[in-house]
């Protein structure tokens, strides 16, 4: 079935660093691909979506390439900062579900902590 | 403002006993969702609802159970079935599309 595979973390980072969390994929389909963060003892908040190969998705800084040849969605950002802190979860949308409301598939999420 | 509650935010389990979670939402979305996240394994499904009156299992149903009976609210019951519960459970809606919107989670403990 389909999968989502990301980098194991902690990933630590010094403020203003270069960030890049990968994530692969495994599809059947043409599946959308999406970036969730989550801070600390709350929900889960949509950071970035891409819906097509070759798209790009970005919000705040952070950007991310859907890039089918090699099944991948990798996050990144130029400079980051401490309130970027939390746990980034990689998700692709699995297409099974008929009538448009498609279920949402995590990997297992990478946890970046920033240091000032 | 639209959204999506749930409630407790913290809540206690005594071995044998059943716990009920809200989920409530004022987004008129059709479409809700129960997740676990249990940590290093990302979030998976437990139960999901199209419509009122009807509802799936998902990939971990077992020990679980939900109904539909109004658009707004998706209870999820954690049975006494349910062996290992103490887990963070994370409800969400969508109106189709792709755009997900996820409450603030419940965080059950097994006392």
């Amino acid at each position: 079935g389909d999968s989502v595979t990301q980098m194991e973390g902690p990933v630590t980072l010094s403020e203003e660093a270069f960030l890049t969390i990968n994530c692969t994929y495994t599809a059947t389909g043409y599946p959308s691909l999406f970036w969730y963060v989550q801070y600390p003892g709350e929900g889960l908040q949509l950071l970035l979506k891409a819906t097509k190969a070759d798209d790009k998705g970005s919000n705040k800084g952070f950007e991310a390439t859907y890039r089918k040849e090699t099944t991948s969605f990798h996050l990144e950002k130029g400079s980051v900062q401490v309130s970027d802190s939390a746990v980034y979860f990689c998700a692709l949308s699995d297409s099974g579900v008929s009538g448009g409301y498609n279920k949402l598939i995590f990997g297992a999420g990478t946890r970046l902590a920033v240091h000032p | 403002d639209g959204g999506i509650t749930q409630s407790p935010k913290y809540l206690f389990r005594k071995e044998g006993q059943n716990v009920t979670l809200s989920c409530e939402q004022n987004l008129n979305h059709d479409a809700m969702y129960w997740y676990r996240q249990d940590p290093g394994q990302g979030l998976r499904l437990i139960y999901y609802s199209q419509i009122v009156n009807d509802f799936q299992k998902g990939d971990i149903a077992e020990g679980y159970s939900v109904s539909r009976e109004k658009k707004e609210s998706f209870p999820l019951t954690v049975t006494s079935a349910q062996k290992n519960p103490t887990a963070f459970y994370l409800c969400a809606t969508t109106a189709g599309g792709y755009g997900y919107t996820f409450g603030s989670g419940t965080r059950l403990t097994v006392v």
